[in-house]
């Protein structure tokens, strides 16, 4: 099977840090992704976790563990223009499957 | 080419009629995938293409949605005989291998039902 969870909606302000949960059951899990998509756009590729751990990249980090089935999407110091639906995204075999993405709101 | 290019970028239709949808995904990505994505929602997966076999059609909502790939290059989504609940963004990805490897997105095509 296959089941890909996260929030619907987050809000923070601006400067902020925000972490954005994601929960996964996927058969053949080789791992995470994490994309970014702006109203109206197609997304972006921000992320990809394979092994446990934390990667930084910039103000975006992202955390995995393979054992608890489970990422996160950490935001720092955040700007009006991060205000996007971030998705969560894993291969279920061999096709990449998405979440129904986090709708984040930012305000000044 | 640099980047996946879908046409058209919008598409408006009567209900009934069949609409055909392209992707050009870059060039040497075997890996291509057809998303559908309705107003405020998430990525629903419809197609993946591995070369031009397609190993998992689970995806498509009904008979009457088909797709196909040449080699490993354009493919085309056809959807016969549209309804108003088919009006979404198509969405068209590819990637290097289709295992561990980032996907691309087009811009992806509108699509209106009326």
């Amino acid at each position: 099977g296959q089941n890909i969870d996260q929030p619907t909606e987050m809000t923070a302000t601006e400067g902020a840090i925000v972490q954005i949960n994601c929960t996964y059951q996927t058969s053949g899990f080789n791992g995470l992704f994490w994309y970014q998509q702006h109203a109206g756009e197609a997304p972006t590729f921000l992320s990809y976790n394979v092994l446990d751990g934390l990667e930084e990249k910039g103000r975006f980090s992202s955390f995995l563990s393979r054992s608890k089935g489970y990422s996160y999407l950490l935001l720092k110091e955040l700007q009006m223009k991060d205000s996007a639906s971030y998705l969560c995204a894993a291969y279920n075999t061999d096709k990449l499957i998405f979440g129904t993405g986090t709708r984040l709101q930012v305000f000044p | 080419g640099a980047g996946v290019s879908q046409s058209p970028s919008n598409k408006v239709t009567e209900k009934g009629k069949d609409v055909e949808l392209r992707c050009d995904p870059i060039s040497g990505h075997t890996a291509l995938y057809w998303y559908r994505q309705r107003l405020g929602q998430g990525l629903e997966f419809l197609i993946y293409f591995q070369g031009n076999s397609a190993p998992d059609k689970s995806g498509l909502p009904s008979d009457r949605f088909s797709a196909e790939r040449t080699g490993e290059s354009v493919s085309t989504l056809t959807i016969q005989r549209t309804q108003q609940e088919d009006s979404a963004v198509y969405l068209c990805a590819s990637s290097l291998s289709g295992w561990n490897t980032e996907a691309f997105f087009g811009q992806g095509t509108r699509l209106t039902v009326v």
